[in-house]
């Protein structure tokens, strides 16, 4: 089945620096990726809606200017924590939209665990 | 909007005994709606889904969902339990543009 890769698996960072997280689509071409946060024994929460070629949505809540997403390529999104704080520790988790084949299907990234200090 | 409710944050069962979790649903069109699982230190795994097709939905590992429209249900089964099926599950409901709306959780306990 199609694979969704997420770098790092974990990172861990000082409070005021930025960290960011690569999704990749691994066999397939995404025109939309998602970013969702998972906090500890919570559920997923939708960060943004990542857009190949434009620019990403995000959802009530979410600072985009803190949480910058970049979908510069079909294969490719990136999810920049800037000035993390220890608040911005959480799972981060993507997902990728394979529209190929007629159906839609979404597959999900392992995950990233970002712990600031 | 579309939403979903799962009624159990955590449901304890025996091995070899059946397994329900329940799910309600909200939604102003005919709706997709999925079950996730995440093992501890897993990534999500997709379990089944029903997109307005039967609404029986047979899924992996034994699982099955009925979509009930009257009572607004998508309740996730399984005959017998697994000590392996110790896990999060998570009712999912799609929304426009194909993100997907989570539900809180359940986590599923199964004792020897």
């Amino acid at each position: 089945g199609a694979v969704v890769s997420q770098h790092p698996s974990w990172v861990i960072c000082k409070s005021g620096t930025s960290v960011k997280i690569e999704c990749r689509s691994l066999d397939f071409q995404a025109t939309t990726m998602f970013w969702y946060r998972q906090f500890p024994k919570q559920s997923l929460m939708l960060m943004a809606t990542s857009n190949e070629g434009s620019k990403a949505t995000y959802e009530q809540g979410v600072e985009k200017d803190k949480f910058l997403i970049n979908h510069a390529s079909l294969t490719l999104s990136t999810l920049t924590v800037t000035s993390a704080h220890p608040e911005d520790s959480s799972f981060y988790i993507c997902s990728a939209r394979d529209s190929g084949g007629g159906e839609v299907k979404q597959y999900f990234g392992p995950g990233t665990r970002l712990t600031v200090l | 909007a579309q939403s979903v409710t799962q009624l159990d944050s955590h449901v304890s069962v025996s091995e070899g005994t059946p397994v329900l979790l329940r799910c309600n649903y909200s939604s102003s069109y005919s709706p997709s709606l999925f079950w996730y699982v995440q093992h501890p230190n897993k990534g999500l795994q997709l379990l089944l889904k029903y997109t307005s097709a039967a609404t029986l939905v047979k899924g992996i590992n034994g699982f099955e969902a009925e979509f009930k429209k009257s009572e607004t249900s998508f309740h996730l089964t399984k005959p017998s339990a697994h000590m392996s099926d110790a896990a999060e599950y998570f009712c999912v409901v799609s929304r426009s543009g194909y993100a997907l709306n989570f539900g809180k959780g359940t986590s599923l306990l199964v004792t020897p």
